[in-house]
């Protein structure tokens, strides 16, 4: 069964304090990853797909890195306006849907 | 600007009663999907449409109902039948080709008086 697990659930930094939060995935045949933001009571916004192992993504604090079986959300000297739920959420060979994992609640303080 | 208009933001259904959760794209995308998302829960897929006249059930469909008639716009029905409607919506669409990330619009809120 395809699976997308997100760890961890919550994340306490401190501004600065660099980290980073992982998916973990198991599908047959990758079509993308995507990574999503969501701010409460908004809707997901899209941030990077990833498409194949050894793949990465960047934008401003934000890089997205990918292997076969995991993708690495870094996060680079956070501020707090990064504060926010980030998911996963993959497409598997020959679906039209994409399964989302839970989500992991980042909290950024000043 | 396009994009993927939800409506009305906050909406509350009576016990008995169905709703509609309205969703418009001017994104130009074949595929749109409905969403569910409960805390702790994560999205889960409700209905989905490739093509106009044409839609699939997704993980969790009994309670609800959806239309494809226009490229434009995936009105979700919540039904009676539908025992615990509390929680958020999100519609999405995508482009047609797979691999093309959805994009979202800012949900629609149901409670039930």
């Amino acid at each position: 069964e395809d699976q997308v697990t997100q760890s961890p659930e919550a994340l306490r930094l401190q501004e600065g304090e660099s980290s980073s939060l992982n998916c973990s995935y198991t599908v047959s045949g990758l079509r993308g990853l995507f990574w999503y933001r969501q701010d409460p009571g908004k809707g997901p916004e899209f941030l990077f797909t990833l498409y194949s192992a050894g793949e990465e993504k960047e934008k401003e604090r934000l890089k997205a890195t990918l292997t076969k079986k995991e993708s690495f959300l870094h996060i680079t000297a956070p501020k707090p306006e990064d504060s926010a739920t980030y998911l996963c959420a993959v497409q598997a060979g020959g679906e039209d849907k994409i399964i989302f994992g839970k989500g992991t609640r980042l909290h950024i303080l000043p | 600007d396009g994009g993927i208009t939800q409506s009305p933001k906050y909406l509350f259904r009576k016990e008995g009663q169905n709703v509609t959760l309205s969703c418009e794209q001017n994104l130009n995308h074949d595929a749109m999907y409905w969403y569910r998302q409960d805390p702790g829960q994560g999205l889960r897929l409700i209905y989905y449409s490739q093509i106009v006249n044409d839609f699939q059930k997704g993980d969790i469909a009994e309670g609800y109902s959806v239309s494809r008639e226009k490229k434009e716009s995936f009105p979700l029905t919540v039904t009676s039948a539908q025992k615990n409607p509390t929680a958020f919506y999100l519609c999405a669409s995508a482009g047609r080709d797979r691999g093309q990330p959805q994009h979202f619009g800012d949900g629609t809120r149901l409670s039930i008086l």
